[in-house]
């Protein structure tokens, strides 16, 4: 069964500071596909960043990069030079290719991060 | 406005009456996707259709609740008898199936509150 683990529960920054998000992911599929969104108060998930599982180049993009360890499976988050309108609960999640190549998603608990001017 | 709708935004009900709710996905989006969120915690998996066929079912979905998307295009999602228990926000996405462009794309939800 695929299961996804965000340990940090709250993480609190001030404006500017770079921060990580923490991912580790379980899967028995060999082929499989990881995100990152973001649902800020309003309430409505954003899609950030999508991941497949053969291809480890990690990229950036503007102030966002993502760091895929499948080693450690873990597939890490982070945000440079933060700002109050990153402030939000962001959520990693997982799908597998055996189920489907669009199956459903497994998401974590998420962390809420609170960006401080 | 293209992206993924959901009506009603807000729906309050009283125990043991049926509630209805409707997504309209993407107009290219052949999947759509249900899911449930409680508070402070992630959307779980209820329910997913390519175009009219319903794929696959969640065994969080008990007897109580029936998805369905009859054309291909919008979906309703029914609880029937409602408990308490069932206060969540629902959520619509929907995706492509082809290639590897398989991201979801979320509506903004409806808010149930059972009293």
């Amino acid at each position: 069964a695929q299961k996804v683990t965000q340990a940090q529960t709250e993480i609190s920054v001030v404006e500017k500071e770079d921060v990580t998000l923490d991912c580790v992911y379980e899967t028995r599929d060999t082929t499989y596909y990881l995100f990152w969104y973001k649902q800020p108060p309003s309430g409505e998930l954003v899609f950030l960043i999508r991941r497949n599982s053969f291809d480890e180049q990690n990229e950036i993009s503007g102030r966002y990069s993502w760091n895929f360890q499948k080693s450690t499976s873990s597939f890490n988050f982070t945000i440079t030079a933060s700002q109050v309108v990153d402030s939000a609960v962001y959520f990693c999640a997982l799908s597998e290719r055996g189920t489907g190549a669009n199956s459903k998603l497994t998401f974590g608990k998420g962390i809420t991060l609170s960006v401080r001017p | 406005d293209t992206g993924v709708s959901q009506d009603p935004r807000h729906k309050i009900t009283k125990r043991g009456q049926n509630v209805t709710f409707r997504c309209d996905p993407i107009s290219e989006h052949n999947r759509l996707y249900w899911y449930r969120q409680t508070l402070g915690q992630g959307p779980e998996f209820l329910t997913y259709f390519q175009n009219e066929a319903q794929l696959e079912k969640s065994r969080l979905l008990s007897d109580r609740f029936s998805a369905e998307r009859p054309k291909g295009s919008f979906s309703t999602l029914e609880i029937q008898r409602t408990e308490q228990g069932d206060s969540a926000m629902y959520l619509c996405a929907s995706s492509i199936s082809q290639g590897v462009r398989n991201e979801q794309f979320f509506g903004p939800g409806t808010r149930l509150t059972v009293l």
